[in-house]
């Protein structure tokens, strides 16, 4: 099994609908990422969260909301999915205090706004 | 703001070469550098981390490098084969929280059998 596991791996769906990308680790990392990946821009932050209580906004965090549920669980919502949101998804965790330490990726959620 | 790139986006190599990838960062300031892979629609798997003290890291055919004052890394395949087809992407960290970790577009392999 992955230790870093996303649900769902894909998805289509329609402009204005309201969407959650799930993602849960066995890792016991307390830092947990969540980043859009675009043909051309690479990967881009979204939001992060380095434990439970800590939520942090990224780059592009305009029309995105997450939730830090457990340690092992942080959900990305997208609260009115828009067609320039259709993109990879990927969750991602880290240890490391003070400085950030390696990445470890999930498979990735493909989305798709019609 | 830090800026990573990777030149050239695409290389093709027979099957046996040894071969460099390069990843280049504008501010030398760095605490490390990750090289990561990435098969074609799957997630970035991690290949190897560098910290700002260190020189290079060795896992198998691969090596990396890190020359923090020419601002460059070199990731070093051996003897190449087709499964090392993919994408290679790099990341620099810069500090200052997640914000500071800062990806390359990545260079895309592909090893002709």
């Amino acid at each position: 099994d992955a230790d870093v596991t996303q649900t769902p791996r894909n998805r289509i769906t329609k402009t204005g609908k309201r969407i959650m990308l799930e993602c849960s680790q066995t890792k016991g990392h307390d830092r947990m990422y969540w980043y859009r990946q675009d043909p051309g821009l690479g990967l881009r932050l979204i939001y992060y969260s380095f434990d439970v209580k800590d939520i942090n906004k990224g780059e592009i965090s305009d029309g995105y909301s997450v939730s830090r549920q457990a340690q092992a669980k942080f959900s990305l919502s997208l609260e009115s999915a828009i067609p320039n949101q259709t993109a990879l998804y990927f969750c991602a965790t880290s240890v490391g205090a003070g400085r950030t330490g390696e990445l470890f990726f999930g498979e990735g959620s493909r989305l798709t706004v019609l | 703001k830090q800026e990573v790139t990777q030149i050239p986006a695409a290389l093709s190599v027979p099957e046996g070469e040894n071969l460099v990838l390069n990843c280049s960062f504008t501010d030398s300031a760095i605490y490390n550098l990750q090289w990561f892979r990435q098969d074609p629609g799957k997630g970035l798997t991690s290949l190897l981390l560098i910290q700002s003290s260190q020189r290079e890291q060795t896992s198998g055919r691969l090596n990396a490098s890190l020359d923090k004052s020419s601002g460059r890394s070199t990731l070093y395949i051996a003897a190449s084969q087709p499964g090392d087809s993919a994408t290679y992407l790099c990341a620099a960290y810069s500090g200052g929280g997640a914000d500071g970790l800062t990806f390359g577009k990545g260079t895309h392999l592909i090893i002709q059998p």
